[in-house]
């Protein structure tokens, strides 16, 4: 049973423009979310986080919003850049461990 | 830093074979996490632990085992390879519990 679910596996955006993934959950336990990115070959890298105290999170371009009664939050970035093209992972906390998602791919056409 | 190595970065195993994926960290992270991707797929905890000479199973501990002697070194065994080993390993550090903040490069392990 997948606790925590990227629906899209792929996203296509041009540069420039906004870039939003998806990510849902079942568990309403959760009190941590985070999102990672990773490029081929290398491992995942942390990109940003937020509590279930707080409704958004920003950082730079990546702002994440959390809605609790949804069990849903997602990922903005604006404005893309090629750069960011990578797969992206949200991931919610556990008691020792972080769940992740299935992943979305995100290409950024120049 | 060096941050957190894994070696090696690829290998072929035969069914039944045996081996150890290297897991180093410099950060003196009490934490350490072993994780598998397989495609399509999120990461699934495979072992933990929370300090030297603690060790935990997570999701999908079976055919592995783990050992911690050092708080820089978790290594990862597979005693007898079996092709639905074949996967991208990715060792990980944390601070804190449940953080989890750097990850190694990762090992693709094909097991033919």
């Amino acid at each position: 049973d997948q606790q925590v679910k990227q629906n899209s596996p792929s996203l296509s955006v041009q540069e420039g423009r906004i870039s939003i993934l998806n990510c849902d959950y079942t568990n309403s336990m959760f009190d941590y979310f985070l999102w990672y990115k990773k490029y081929p070959a290398e491992g995942p890298t942390f990109l940003i986080s937020i509590s279930s105290i707080k409704d958004k999170n920003e950082d730079g371009r990546f702002t994440v919003f959390l809605n609790k009664s949804a069990k849903h939050l997602s990922l903005h970035i604006v404005p893309s850049q090629p750069g960011d093209s990578a797969v992206y992972f949200c991931a919610a906390k556990g008691t020792y461990k972080y769940i992740f998602g299935t992943g979305t791919r995100l290409k950024v056409l120049a | 830093n060096a941050g957190v190595t894994q070696t090696p970065k690829f290998r072929i195993l035969k069914i039944g074979q045996s081996m150890t994926l290297q897991c180093t960290q410099d950060m003196n992270h009490n934490y350490m996490y072993w994780y598998r991707q397989d495609p399509g797929m999120g990461l699934k905890l495979i072992y933990y632990s929370v300090g030297a000479g603690i060790t935990d199973k997570g999701e999908v501990p079976n055919g592995y085992n783990v050992s911690r002697s050092t708080t820089e070194d978790f290594p990862l065994r597979l005693e007898l390879a079996a092709p639905s080993q074949t996967s991208v390993y990715f060792c990980a550090s944390s601070y804190e519990r449940g953080v989890v903040g750097d990850f190694g490069p990762g090992t693709r392990l094909t097991v033919l």
